[in-house]
């Protein structure tokens, strides 16, 4: 079975400065995607970037990229010039990939979560 | 446009009880998949579904069930209602069914099972 461990509990990054959110996961598959999700106080879970396995560049949303390393299963998010609006709960995911077939198929394996406060 | 939208949001019940929550998905998405996310935690995987049919389960007993309607919206029902159940339950929409496809999430259904 696939797992997700962000081992940062909590971090916290002064605004307009870069903070970089750490997320390794551990699977046999080789066609998944992995994606970031952010959770602010509303609970909503928003889209922050995802990445598919088979592409070597890295993905980039405006102050928002990821750096993954496929071979160490590694895939870490990066915030530039940080703003208030992003405090939240952030959340590390992998979807397993057409070829895992059965019941697993669409589902998001979720990791534990990383608080991130911004300082003004 | 609106966007994914759950029913009710708070809810408490008692033990034993059952319950029936409710997602309508962003217009044109066909497919919806449940979340459970207990406090403090990432959420879990209950249930996919995409053009009425189940697609994918995750590891939840058969107290939880769900189906999905002609017009797409979908209900999650849980019976027998245990405190651990007591979780935030997110209800999440796609286009289709590809695992590529962006989720978008709602803001959930509160349930406190007392």
């Amino acid at each position: 079975a696939q797992t997700v461990t962000q081992s940062q509990p909590e971090m916290s990054v002064q605004e307009a400065e870069t903070v970089t959110l750490s997320c390794t996961y551990d699977t046999s598959e080789s066609d998944y995607y992995l994606f970031w999700y952010k959770q602010p106080p509303s609970r909503q879970m928003i889209l922050v970037i995802r990445q598919e396995a088979y592409k070597q560049q890295n993905a980039t949303e405006n102050r928002f990229s990821v750096n993954f390393q496929k071979a160490a299963k590694s895939f870490s998010l990066k915030i530039s010039d940080s703003q208030l609006g992003d405090a939240a709960m952030y959340f590390c995911a992998y979807r397993s990939g057409i070829n895992a077939g059965g019941t697993s198929y669409g589902k998001l394996t979720f990791g534990q979560g990383t608080i991130l406060t911004v300082h003004p | 446009d609106a966007g994914v939208t759950q029913s009710p949001t708070h809810l408490i019940k008692t033990r034993g009880q059952q319950v029936t929550l409710r997602c309508s998905p962003i217009s044109g998405h066909k497919s919806v998949s449940w979340y459970q996310q207990v406090l403090g935690q990432g959420p879990q995987f209950i249930f996919q579904y995409y053009e009425k049919e189940e697609r994918g389960r995750g590891n939840f007993p058969d107290r939880f069930s769900a189906r999905q309607f002609p017009n797409y919206s979908s209900e999650l029902n849980v019976n027998a209602l245990l405190l651990g159940d007591s979780a935030l339950y997110l209800c999440a929409s796609s286009l289709d069914w590809g695992i590529g496809e962006k989720l978008f999430f709602g803001s959930g259904t509160q349930l406190s099972v007392l």
